[in-house]
Formats: C-alpha cells, structure tokens, sequence
C-alpha cells in the first residue's frame, strides 16, 4: 500500500532554514510527480510546490518562490523541501501528496500524515 | 491566486443528500479536467473522494459524486452518514500559470 511518511520539521526562528523530508513506499516513486501541500493551524488547505516524475520540472506558488527548494532522489524513494528564510506565516502542518501522473499536471491521489513547522521567535 | 469559493458550513440529516458548491474562473476550474475534492476530518490528512470532475477512486463509497458546469464544480454526497462529517475540500489545476488552488473549505454537519 502507498505509504508516504514526512519528518523534519519542529521550532525553528523566522529567517532560519529547515529541510523536510517524505519518504515513499508502496509504489514506483520515480513513475510520480510529487507536491507539497500545507495547511496553516485552524485554515484551508495550499499548495506550495511540485516536482515532476524525474525532478526535470518544479514550480512553486507565488509565496514560497525563491525562498523554497522542492528536491527528490529517486534511488532513495525521497521527496525533499528546502525551506530558507523562514517567516512566521510559513507556521503551518506540511504534506507531501503524490501527484496522480508523472508530469506537473493532475490531482493529489496520496498523502502523508504531515509535519508540523512552526517558525516563531 | 486567488481561493476557489466554497460555503463555508453545509449541514444535513442521516439518510439526506447534500451538495457543495465550488466556484473558480474561467482560468481554474472553467478550464481544467483535474478538478478534485478532498475528504479531511480534525487531525488527519486530506483523502481524495472525487478526482477528474467527476470519478471516484477505488473503495470510495458511491454515495460520493462529482460535477461541474462552467466554472462551478460540485460534489454531492448522498445518504448521509455520521462518517461523513467532515471538512471538504475542492481543488483546480490551472494549466496557464501550472499551479494548484484550493477552495476554502466546507465544514459538514450531521445532524
């Protein structure tokens, strides 16, 4: 069964970085595009970034680019977000999905449990 | 990006049938095929009930439905159950800019 299981995240200060990780089994990791989805305490549901099946394509929303790095190593069935310059309203419980095909289209079909990052002084 | 609008609480007794709305434009949910809804109850993680407008994915009860007529989607539940109680969410891909946006959220009450 498709499994998806993120960690890293935790207390960090605002400008400060961190790095999450989601790690994949269940299915061929390398077939998927992956997202990052997050949901700030009591709100909706962002979408934050997305790589294509072989990493070859990322687009990010408006309010992490440049700041936000989505990675994956296919051979270690892991999906990566590098979280730089970190603000207060980037608090939030982030989930790695598996997008539905390859290619930097499509629906959300998995998700992960989440991992909590809060940036706070 | 703006959010898909969505009513914020929609309520309903065991056994009735209720229906979410999701309103977009013409550049979201107007023109995309990957329009989807997401199952979240507190503390747990979204799970996907309608993908493509209008299919369900395996072991999704068929009391689940979807549709969408211009730039609107909707998702039907009927025969309401106490399980369902839940937030909805609804979502677009947005070829034009290649990215995702989310409706606000619709909290379901059973009565």
């Amino acid at each position: 069964q498709v499994q998806l299981v993120e960690s890293g995240g935790g207390v960090v200060q605002p400008g400060r970085s961190l790095r999450l990780s989601c790690a994949a089994s269940g299915f061929t990791f390398s077939n998927f595009a992956m997202h990052w989805v997050r949901q700030a305490p009591g709100k909706g549901l962002e979408w934050v970034a997305v790589t294509s099946y072989d990493g070859s394509n990322k687009y990010y929303a408006d309010s992490v680019k440049g700041r936000f790095t989505i990675s994956r190593d296919n051979s270690k069935n892991t999906l990566y977000l590098q979280m730089n310059s970190l603000r207060v309203d980037d608090t939030a419980v982030y989930y790695c999905a598996r997008g539905s095909i390859p290619f930097a289209a499509g629906n959300f079909d998995y998700w992960g449990q989440g991992s909590l990052v809060t940036v706070s002084s | 990006q703006s959010a898909l609008t969505q009513p914020a609480s929609v309520s309903g007794s065991p056994g009735q049938s209720i229906t979410i709305s999701c309103t977009g434009t013409s550049s979201d949910v107007g023109d995309s095929e990957y329009v989807s809804w997401y199952q979240q109850h507190p503390g747990k993680a979204p799970k996907l009930m309608i993908y493509d407008v209008n299919y369900r994915p395996s072991g999704v009860s068929n009391r689940f439905s979807g549709s969408k007529s211009g730039n609107t989607a909707s998702l039907t539940i009927s025969g309401l159950q106490a399980e369902d109680e839940a937030d909805y969410y609804c979502s677009s891909y947005t070829r034009s800019s290649i990215n995702w946006v989310f409706g606000g959220g619709t909290k379901l009450t059973v009565l």
